[in-house]
């Protein structure tokens, strides 16, 4: 049982460049969700999803997008890179089911946009 | 001015001392109120949580929670060099439908 896995772990890209950000799960849980985190600002919901086919932004989704078409996975793409998106990533998730408390998170991707 | 504000430190306190830790918030709609513990360079896992005012005491971990002050607290007695790590606080309810974070306190124990 994996819960969380993000990859990759660690990404350095060039600005213009695009890339996808992977998140799968295996407990089954409905809520997925992107989160970064910068120094100072503690962790800002991108996007999130409810279920499979159902995407939401969040705080601040501006150059990114989403897409869910199965339980286990929600990608995050960044469509032109830039060095404000350098930060921390991460995917967390949790089931509709429990309380609002149990959200699991990803150890994360660190990217840097040069 | 964010919604959660909480004190970024650092924190550094010796072996044993107690810790406390402590978030203000201004959106009354919170109901569910939770800290997590972050390692570093690892995401943030659960430590506690709580529902509505009231405190909540989970081994040499206390939460509270004042909704009329708005404002949360974590307590770590006889604390230990593996509690060192940032320590984030979280809320979520009513319109409020996303968990909002505090920036996260930097804790080292020394030795």
């Amino acid at each position: 049982n994996a819960g969380v896995t993000q990859t990759p772990k660690f990404q350095v890209l060039k600005t213009g460049q695009s890339m996808t950000l992977q998140c799968a799960q295996d407990m089954n849980h409905e809520y997925m969700s992107w989160y970064r985190q910068d120094p100072g600002m503690g962790l800002r919901l991108i996007h999130y999803s409810v279920g499979a086919g159902i995407t939401d932004q969040g705080e601040v989704p501006n150059g990114y997008n989403v897409s869910r078409s199965t339980t286990e996975d929600f990608p995050l793409r960044l469509l032109s890179a830039a060095p404000s998106q350098t930060s921390v990533y991460f995917c967390a998730t949790k089931s509709t089911g429990l309380a609002n408390y149990g959200y699991t998170f990803g150890s994360g991707t660190r990217l840097t946009v040069v | 001015q964010k919604e959660v504000e909480q004190d970024p430190g650092p924190l550094s306190v010796p072996e044993g001392a107690i810790v406390s830790l402590n978030c203000t918030y201004s959106n009354s709609a919170f109901q569910y109120f939770m800290w997590y513990r972050q390692y570093s360079r690892k995401g943030p896992e659960l430590l506690m949580y709580t529902y509505s005012s009231g405190n909540k005491e989970d081994g040499r971990f206390t939460a509270q929670v004042d909704k009329s002050s708005k404002y949360i607290s974590l307590f770590i007695r006889d604390s230990q060099p593996s509690d060192s790590a940032t320590y984030l606080c979280a809320m979520i309810g009513g319109s409020a439908r996303q968990l909002t974070f505090g920036s996260g306190t930097q804790l080292t124990v020394l030795p």
